[in-house]
């Protein structure tokens, strides 16, 4: 069973804080791996997406991708009350399929 | 970007109807489309997989019969939930590839239309 691994938190950060967001994956083909953001009661958007080792920064996230170690993370920096969610890991190995993890549920306290 | 509409919103339904939701891919053409349920606090589940032209891929445990999906065009799938109960009652997402192919900050990319609260009563 191929499986994409979150912790469910909730996660609690202080206003300003760096959030830390971390996200194991089972399948090693995956080629591709996806953050994204979900508030309650709406769709998932799209934070950021990662293929290659290493780090990927865009403004307060960056996305870090170790697939020796089959672990994705994301930290967002400044964190604000506004990034309070649930954020979902997914990874997509080339098929028709994207694998979901369970999603962190993040809480930025002003 | 690529915008995949989907209507309606919010549907409230009577026990034993059916009930139609549409996913709409605006100005890029969905050969695929996934279609997603999500109970409350819970995560996404994968219903189905949706091929133009074709017949859709269900996941384990979903029943084809029950939620009836149609991919007539490349623009446009649809879920009907037939006779729903109230264990029916959920958000159901579809969501489409509109990501360029091969690598780089768009590929592969899976965008989710708004979701479709259904409760039936």
């Amino acid at each position: 069973q191929k499986e994409v691994e979150q912790n469910s938190g909730p996660l609690s950060v202080p206003e300003g804080a760096i959030a830390s967001l971390n996200c194991t994956y089972s399948d090693r083909v995956s080629q591709s791996f996806f953050w994204y953001r979900q508030y309650s009661g709406k769709s998932p958007e799209l934070i950021m997406s990662i293929y290659s080792n290493g780090d990927k920064e865009d403004g307060r996230f960056t996305a870090q991708l170790n697939k020796a170690s089959q672990y994705v993370s994301l930290l967002i920096r400044d964190s604000q009350p506004s990034d309070s969610a649930t954020y979902l890991c997914a990874s997509w190995a080339g098929t028709y399929k994207y694998i979901f993890g369970t999603g962190t549920r993040l809480k930025v306290l002003a | 970007g690529a915008v995949v509409s989907q209507h309606p919103s919010w549907v409230i339904c009577k026990s034993g109807t059916s009930v139609k939701i549409e996913c709409r891919s605006l100005d890029f053409q969905a050969t695929t489309m996934f279609w997603y349920r999500q109970f409350p606090k819970q995560s996404l589940m994968l219903m189905a997989t949706s091929n133009e032209g074709s017949k859709a891929t269900y996941e384990q445990g979903v029943e084809k019969d029950k939620f009836l999906i149609n991919h007539a065009s490349l623009t446009l799938s649809t879920l009907t939930v037939t006779s729903a109960h109230p264990e029916d009652s959920s958000f159901y997402i579809c969501s489409a590839k509109t990501g360029t192919s091969g690598r780089g900050a768009r590929a592969n990319v899976l965008t989710f239309g708004a979701g479709s609260r259904l409760t039936v009563l």
